[in-house]
């Protein structure tokens, strides 16, 4: 069974430019989470989505992030424009179950390292 | 709320020796708690989890870990390294409300020495 995809791997751009992420989950997950981990630190929680719809974006910079996941299967994160703090691995993870309060076990992907210039 | 911390950012052993990996949690409840290894350039990977049950929880290539509400303690152990064992180790908690946040450590660098 295919795990969690990511693409690109690894992306390099200028500040102020716009750039995306994609995920696609292992299938017959329901929950996607979009992480950030920043060098020298643990994954931080971006945003959570229970099929399509987003239950926990309090931690996503809305001004510059955004995200989808229309058909509740894979996801697309953007930023736009991006800074030069945005540099970090963004992780996408799954997991199967909505309400089995948090002991299902989340499935992460490689990730895709951006880094900013 | 829950949070945790990881004692140790750096730990190093020798080839064969004892690893422990330190984590402690806080939360008003048990939680369930997690630890996970990445590799370089690589997702995270589960090692083992605890949910309900017995405290002692053992995962893959030889790694346990014991929960001790007591004190309030999740460490990591394997009584033999192996070079390949050489990684970033994340502690994680989750609650037991609906939902399911993760909360990360800072992660610990096992350095295995041959």
């Amino acid at each position: 069974e295919a795990g969690v995809v990511q693409s690109p791997r690894y992306k390099i751009i200028e500040k102020k430019q716009p750039v995306a992420f994609w995920c696609n989950p292992i299938s017959g997950h329901n929950t996607l989470y979009w992480y950030r981990q920043n060098l020298g630190q643990g994954p931080e929680l971006l945003i959570r989505y229970e099929n399509e719809e987003a239950v926990d974006d309090s931690q996503l910079p809305k001004d510059r992030f955004s995200a989808e996941r229309l058909k509740g299967v894979d996801s697309t994160l953007k930023i736009q424009p991006a800074e030069l703090g945005d540099s970090a691995v963004y992780l996408c993870a799954s997991s199967f179950g909505e309400t089995s309060g948090g002991r299902e076990t989340q499935y992460f992907g490689p990730g895709t390292r951006l880094l900013v210039l | 709320a829950q949070s945790v911390t990881q004692l140790g950012s750096h730990v190093s052993v020798s080839e064969g020796a004892l690893v422990l990996l330190r984590c402690n949690y806080s939360s008003s409840v048990p939680p369930y708690l997690f630890w996970y290894v990445q590799y370089p350039n690589q997702g995270l990977q589960l090692l083992l989890k605890y949910t309900t049950g017995a405290t002692l929880v053992k995962g893959i290539n030889g790694f346990e870990a014991e929960f001790k509400k007591s004190e309030t303690s999740f460490h990591l152990t394997k009584p033999s390294a192996h070079m390949s064992d050489a990684a970033e180790y994340f502690c994680a908690v989750s609650g037991r409300g609906t939902g399911n946040q993760f909360y990360f450590g800072t992660g610990t660098s096992l350095t295995v020495i041959p």
